[in-house]
């Protein structure tokens, strides 16, 4: 399978507790994205890197939020002191940086359930 | 501030008709507007994309109209099955490669 993976795909926490999720984009992808996605609503963007730069954050991303992306290859997104309002469907793309390739391709996502 | 407005929120469609789903922005920067398909417990899968040098592009059953001057694009499924049976949502970026701003989507039911 080459496409985006991201584990776990369900995440169920207690709030004040940290968690972190993971993505692997498609091999040959440079650029990667965060959204978060709640019920009924579109997309989100939360975070984007290029190799393991990360380019830019969204106003939605508190302080609680981390992201990184060490060696350019997959990415992890870290939530500390989770809180009920973080429960939504985390989502992870990633693209090629082309002037003729503009897709971005998700993954199947991670819930998380802060209880 | 919704940069990309969709409607309807949701679609009922007849087997064999047409769906057809509507998408307005705001930013004249956007250049690239592409279409999501998901089904529940999924990630959003491309369907089609249109840049603003064109009008239309067809692909398969799925058609996107642009109308640069009106700032609005749209997607028509023809010949609408049951398996198209799923929420979709449009998107825009600027110059590609750059984070998609999606509107808040639009659920389809194909009925027999």
């Amino acid at each position: 399978d080459t496409g985006v993976s991201q584990n776990p795909r369900h995440k169920i926490t207690k709030r004040g507790q940290n968690v972190t999720f993971r993505c692997d984009p498609i091999s040959e992808h440079n650029r990667l994205y965060w959204y978060r996605q709640t019920l009924g609503q579109g997309p989100e963007f939360l975070t984007y890197f290029q190799n393991e730069a990360q380019l830019e954050k969204s106003r939605l991303l508190s302080d609680r939020f981390s992201a990184e992306r060490p060696k350019g290859s997959f990415s992890t997104l870290e939530i500390q002191r989770t809180e009920q309002g973080d429960s939504a469907m985390y989502l992870c793309a990633s693209s090629a940086t082309s002037a003729f390739s503009y897709e971005q391709y998700f993954g199947p996502g991670t819930r998380l359930t802060v209880t | 501030q919704q940069q990309v407005k969709q409607s309807p929120q949701s679609l009922i469609v007849q087997k064999g008709g047409i769906s057809i789903i509507n998408c307005a922005y705001e930013n004249t920067a956007f250049d690239y507007f592409p279409w999501y398909q998901q089904f529940p417990g999924k990630g959003p899968a491309l369907l089609i994309a249109i840049r603003p040098d064109v009008s239309e592009k067809k692909e398969g059953r799925f058609t996107i109209s642009f109308n640069k001057s009106a700032k609005q694009f749209s997607l028509h499924i023809m010949d609408s099955q049951p398996g198209d049976s799923a929420t979709y949502f449009c998107a825009a970026s600027f110059s590609g490669n750059t984070p998609l701003v999606f509107g808040k989507g639009t659920r389809l039911s194909v009925i027999a």
